[in-house]
């Protein structure tokens, strides 16, 4: 059981950049969830899958686009990198309490 | 929008003194959990409280939700250095509901 894996470890970009990191799980939750964490801000839920088929936006969607491609995975989507998105990424899927991923450290220059 | 804040926002404290973080939600809860993240590492769930004035125990760590379910401490009794990382409270408004996260409270352990 690998839990929570995220996809990749480190990534720098450019501005206008896209990229996307992907998240797998192997726990069979219904639930999966993207979360940014700055300095000082905690986790700031980005999006959210309740359901394969369904996602919602959370508090702070802009800029990003999610795609549940079935029920182990979860990718998030920077379509024009910018600089505001410097962060660490957090995939996690709930069962009754919510499963981290290991991050993903990314920087946009 | 749910706001969960928390204080303080960092403490340092000598090993073998204790430790406390409180939690405040805008908003009552259906429950409340409590996760831990290491310097560096990713947050881990540590338990879930879900009735009024619950409290739950585990080793030397207490934790307790508000008779109105607004609130919520965690209480850590004589720090160890292994007690080091970010404290995260995180409410749901409803069961089936996403996970608001509070803002965190840093806790350094000085040997």
């Amino acid at each position: 059981n690998a839990g929570v894996t995220q996809t990749p470890k480190f990534q720098v970009l450019k501005t206008g950049q896209s990229m996307t990191l992907q998240c797998a799980q192997d726990m069979n939750h219904n639930s999966m969830y993207w979360y940014r964490q700055d300095p000082g801000m905690g986790l700031r839920l980005i999006y959210y899958s309740a359901s394969e088929g369904t996602t919602d936006k959370g508090e702070v969607p802009n800029g990003y686009n999610v795609s549940r491609l079935n029920k182990r995975e979860f990718s998030l989507r920077l379509e024009s990198a910018a600089p505001s998105q410097t962060s660490v990424y957090f995939c996690a899927s709930r069962n009754y309490e919510q499963f981290f991923g290991p991050g993903t450290r990314l920087t946009v220059l | 929008g749910q706001q969960v804040m928390q204080i303080p926002q960092y403490q340092h404290v000598q090993e073998g003194e204790d430790f406390t973080t409180y939690c405040n939600s805008s908003t009552t809860l259906s429950n409340i959990q409590w996760y831990k993240q290491r310097p560096g590492g990713h947050p881990v769930f540590l338990i879930q409280l879900v009735k009024s004035g619950e409290v739950k125990k585990q080793k030397r760590l207490t934790f307790q939700f508000g008779e109105a379910k607004k609130n919520s401490s965690l209480h850590i009794t004589a720090t160890q250095t292994t007690d080091v990382g970010t404290y995260f409270c995180a409410g749901r408004k409803s069961s089936g509901d996403k996970l608001t996260f509070g803002t965190g409270t840093r806790l350094a352990v000085r040997p």
